[in-house]
């Protein structure tokens, strides 16, 4: 079946920490990954993604992991600072029956940064 | 903010009613995904379009019918609305069938009594 999905529903972090946010996968014939980050009252924004052939990739202040063998990917986000705070959500493409993608989401990660 | 609109933000209905929700995409895609975002969820493929026409379509009933206008803009129909279609109602543009690139609006919040 289609899962995406991620281990932990909350994260509560101090200002200035660095966040690892952490997601499992079913599809193995996803071609990449995208992490979205939701504010409240906002529809989700594209952080960073990452294809399959890549273990690593590195962005503003965002680091997104795949490990293919266990599909896992992580999210790591460094000095978390307060506009940090949001809802976290990976997400994997997948067939529908006629055969376009669609997105699957996870259910997210509530990210909270402490001051 | 991307240059992605939808209208109306909020919305209430009483069950068996019909709703249309309404989506503008950012200039330049040609491609709208319709998602339902349920309280605490993360949003589940309603339906895309892809140059006017039904592209895929995710495991929702037909009552969930949609629309795209030669100008790429988009609306979701829901007819004979269930308590359960209470959500926030995501539409996502995109540059052709690039998922990665798409970008999404601020949702309309439906609330059906």
């Amino acid at each position: 079946g289609e899962s995406v999905g991620l281990h932990l529903p909350t994260l509560s972090v101090q200002e200035g920490d660095n966040s690892i946010i952490n997601c499992a996968y079913s599809n193995s014939a996803s071609d990449y990954f995208i992490w979205y980050k939701q504010e409240s009252g906002k529809g989700p924004q594209f952080i960073i993604d990452i294809r399959s052939n890549m273990d690593k990739r590195q962005g503003q202040r965002v680091t997104v992991l795949l490990n293919k063998t266990v599909k896992h990917l992580s999210l790591q986000i460094a000095a978390t600072q307060p506009g940090d705070s949001a809802v976290y959500f990976c997400a994997a493409p997948h067939l529908t029956q006629g055969g376009s993608e669609k997105l699957v989401f996870g259910k997210g990660t509530k990210l909270t940064v402490n001051p | 903010e991307t240059g992605v609109t939808q209208s109306p933000t909020h919305l209430i209905k009483t069950r068996g009613q019909q709703v249309t929700l309404r989506c503008s995409s950012q200039s330049g895609h040609n491609t709208v995904s319709w998602y339902q975002q349920a309280l605490g969820q993360g949003p589940q493929f309603i339906f895309q379009y892809y140059r006017e026409e039904e592209n895929g379509r995710g495991n929702f009933p037909p009552r969930f019918s949609g629309l795209q206008f030669p100008n790429y803009s988009s609306e979701l129909n829901v007819n004979a609305l269930e308590l359960d279609d209470s959500a926030l109602y995501l539409c996502a543009s995109s540059r052709g069938l690039a998922l990665e690139t798409q970008y999404f609006g601020p949702g309309t919040r439906l609330l059906v009594l």
